[in-house]
């Protein structure tokens, strides 16, 4: 298997613009994870999909940030407008969830978003 | 609220000597435990997972952990130390059950190896 895999790996945008971070989790996984590592607040969940559904967006900045799972082999997030605030890498992690229990989580490479 | 404690932000040591990376964890049930390993500019690797069973579990290049609850900790150990082993380890958590899946990390330990 690919494993996860997300696009781009590096962004670099300026103050104001709508990045779009891209992430094909592992076929046949059914929970999509997105994480936000930054120096201060180490790794933070954003939010959790479950069979394309949104379960918990609780970790999500704020209204400049949206993420969108249209099916299961895909999924975005979007901040718009960016601010150099954002800066951070952005994870995607993919696994399965049978009943109460969730297997474990695979990551992809991440995104180094840069914003000037 | 659950969280995870890696007392140690950064550890040095040298080749072919023991390691011990300590982690400590807040849950009020049974917890998920993982250890991940990340290399500069890589994603997150898993290099071992408790969920039930034997408290001694074993993982990928060498590494162990063993599962104490009465002192509701899961330090990783290896015997001897590699210098491919330089990397930043995070210990994590996670639900049981319930509407969340995701991961409670802790803020990691660097790990530097000396030749």
């Amino acid at each position: 298997d690919a494993g996860v895999i997300q696009s781009p790996r590096h962004e670099v945008t300026e103050m104001g613009q709508e990045v779009t971070l891209r992430c094909k989790p592992i076929s046949g996984h059914n929970s999509l994870f997105w994480y936000r590592q930054t120096m201060m607040r180490g790794l933070e969940l954003l939010i959790y999909f479950n069979n394309n559904v949104p379960i918990d967006d609780s970790g999500m900045p704020e209204d400049r940030f949206s993420a969108k799972m249209p099916n299961a082999s895909f999924s975005t997030l979007k901040i718009q407008p960016s601010e150099p605030r954002d800066s951070a890498v952005y994870f995607c992690a993919s696994s399965l969830r049978v009943g109460p229990r969730q297997e474990t989580q695979y990551f992809g490479p991440g995104t180094r978003l840069l914003v000037l | 609220a659950q969280s995870v404690t890696q007392p140690d932000i950064h550890i040095t040591v040298s080749e072919g000597a023991s390691l011990e990376l300590r982690c400590n964890y807040s849950y009020g049930a049974t917890p998920y435990l993982f250890w991940y390993v990340q290399s500069p500019g890589q994603g997150l690797q898993l290099l071992l997972k408790y969920f039930s069973g034997d408290t001694l579990v074993q993982g990928i290049k060498g590494f162990e952990a063993e599962f104490k609850r009465s002192q509701s900790s899961f330090n990783l150990r290896k015997p001897s130390v590699h210098w491919s082993d330089a990397a930043e380890y995070f210990c994590a958590v996670q639900r049981y059950g319930g509407s969340q899946g995701n991961l409670i990390f802790g803020k990691g330990t660097k790990l530097s190896v000396k030749p």
